[in-house]
């Protein structure tokens, strides 16, 4: 079974920088089939990038998603004042599963 | 617009079941999977399966099986979620989530989640 590993479990930045989340996969993810959620407290999960790197509908485009076979990036271009929350990767062959998490906090 | 609607918290007993509706509207209700996911308190997301609302099948985790069931009923759009035998670490929200028609496996519309407490 595929397991899902993201890296920081914490990434304090200031509103206008760069994120950088990573989650890597301890076998290859067939097809790219790695997608990306948003949290923020007390709400459900947004979905905002689909394999690997197509942004869902309605996400801006300072969202991106990278990667292939075992490791993969959501790049946040800007953070805004919004973006702060927690981000999960989730492979979605047959039996999906989901990262751990990295949360994005205010520095 | 797309809604997904739950039902509201549950308390149950250790042993118990508890079953969660998810009530759908503004999509045609059997064209899309329905996926259910839960979130323990402070932790982190889990699939636990999907059911096909047209024909009814179903895909379970192999975590929950022999444990969970999914049913639907196409008349008023609702899928359900049953989950058996209960335990305390069975404590959790539970979403359901409509499936991605882009990326099958994804949910691009949620439910605002269910509750599920477990406690003697």
């Amino acid at each position: 079974e595929i397991v899902l590993t993201q890296s920081p479990g914490t990434l304090s930045l200031s509103p206008g920088e760069r994120a950088t989340l990573s989650c890597r996969a301890s076998q290859s993810v067939s097809s790219s089939y790695l997608a990306w959620y948003q949290q923020k407290p007390g709400q459900a999960p947004r979905l905002l990038i689909y394999g690997a790197s197509s942004r869902a509908t309605g996400i801006p485009d300072r969202f991106s998603g990278s990667g292939s076979g075992t490791d993969f990036t959501l790049t946040i271009s800007r953070l805004e004042p919004e973006d702060f929350a927690v981000y999960y990767c989730q492979q979605y062959g047959s039996s999906p599963l989901f990262g751990g998490g990295t949360k994005v906090e205010i520095k | 617009q797309v809604q997904l609607v739950q039902s509201g918290a549950e308390v149950k007993k250790p042993g118990a079941s508890v079953k969660v509706s998810c009530k759908a509207s503004g999509y045609t209700f059997t064209g899309y999977y329905m996926h259910w996911v839960r979130q323990a308190p402070g932790q982190g997301l889990e699939w636990m399966g999907w059911i096909n609302p047209n024909s009814g099948g179903t895909n379970y985790a192999q975590k929950f099986q022999g444990r969970v069931t999914m049913t639907r009923d196409t008349s008023i759009s609702t899928a359900y979620m049953e989950l058996s035998r209960l335990r305390s670490d069975d404590t959790a929200v539970y979403y359901c989530a409509r499936e991605n028609i882009a990326a099958a496996g994804t949910g691009d519309y949620w439910g605002q989640g269910t509750l599920v407490t477990v406690s003697s």
